[in-house]
């Protein structure tokens, strides 16, 4: 298994309040993913990185930050987390992000957020 | 934009049926193509991959080919067994777009 590692697990908070999820990596893959999974909708992409320092957005960035200063960690985070931010949060890691190349993602256990 | 279109579920099947799981998709260039399966309370593991027409990726008995003319990467396995319930997520990936793109997710339950 890919040495990677969401935390927390589990987390409720209260609507309006900041939040930040961590995904940290053994593995010294250049890019990293973040994905929220929802019902009927699969897995979307909130915010990728490609190297420390490097991201970018994804489908549904909105409401949503990332940092990454070093190359084991990706940090999300909600400014103001709202209801509909409510999800399971996953983490994902790939060697390249190039076609035809070792882009499969690997992925973390996942982070439960409950927004009431 | 790229899409992944998978058959709807649920999914029910006794032990040692055959399966096939539809997966079409729409996407420019050449994308490379994935199975992804989600067992209850994990996250996604992948299932096998194909990165050019006519591959066939293959593992654990679960086989899917590249068909570029008709842009479908069908899911089959030829005897399921009860511990391959769970869900199976078709997705590709776009060097261009730098992201997965994930169909729906089809829940596969399996009865002894």
């Amino acid at each position: 298994d890919a040495g990677i590692t969401q935390s927390p697990r589990h987390k409720v908070t209260e609507t309006g309040t900041p939040v930040t999820l961590r995904c940290h990596q053994t593995e010294n893959h250049r890019y990293m993913y973040w994905y929220r999974q929802d019902p009927g909708h699969g897995l979307r992409l909130i915010h990728y990185s490609y190297g420390v320092k490097d991201t970018d957005k994804g489908e549904v960035s909105d409401g949503y930050s990332v940092s990454r200063s070093k190359t084991e960690d990706f940090l999300l985070t909600l400014e103001s987390a709202t209801s509909s931010q409510t999800s399971v949060y996953f983490c994902a890691i790939s060697e390249s992000g190039a076609a035809g190349g070792r882009n499969e993602q690997f992925f973390g256990p996942g982070t439960r957020l409950t927004v009431l | 934009g790229n899409s992944v279109t998978q058959m709807e579920g649920p999914v029910t099947l006794s032990e040692e049926a055959f399966l096939t799981i539809n997966c079409t998709y729409t996407a420019t260039g050449y994308p490379s193509l994935f199975w992804y399966v989600q067992y209850p309370g994990e996250g996604l593991q992948l299932l096998l991959k194909a990165t050019k027409a006519d591959d066939k990726g293959s593992n654990k008995g679960f086989e899917a080919t590249y068909r570029k003319e008709t842009t479908s990467f069908h899911l089959e396995k030829g005897s399921v067994q009860v511990s391959d319930s769970a869900v199976y997520f078709c997705a590709l990936y776009s060097g261009s777009a730098r992201q997965l793109t994930f169909g729906s997710g089809t829940q596969l339950t399996v009865l002894p």
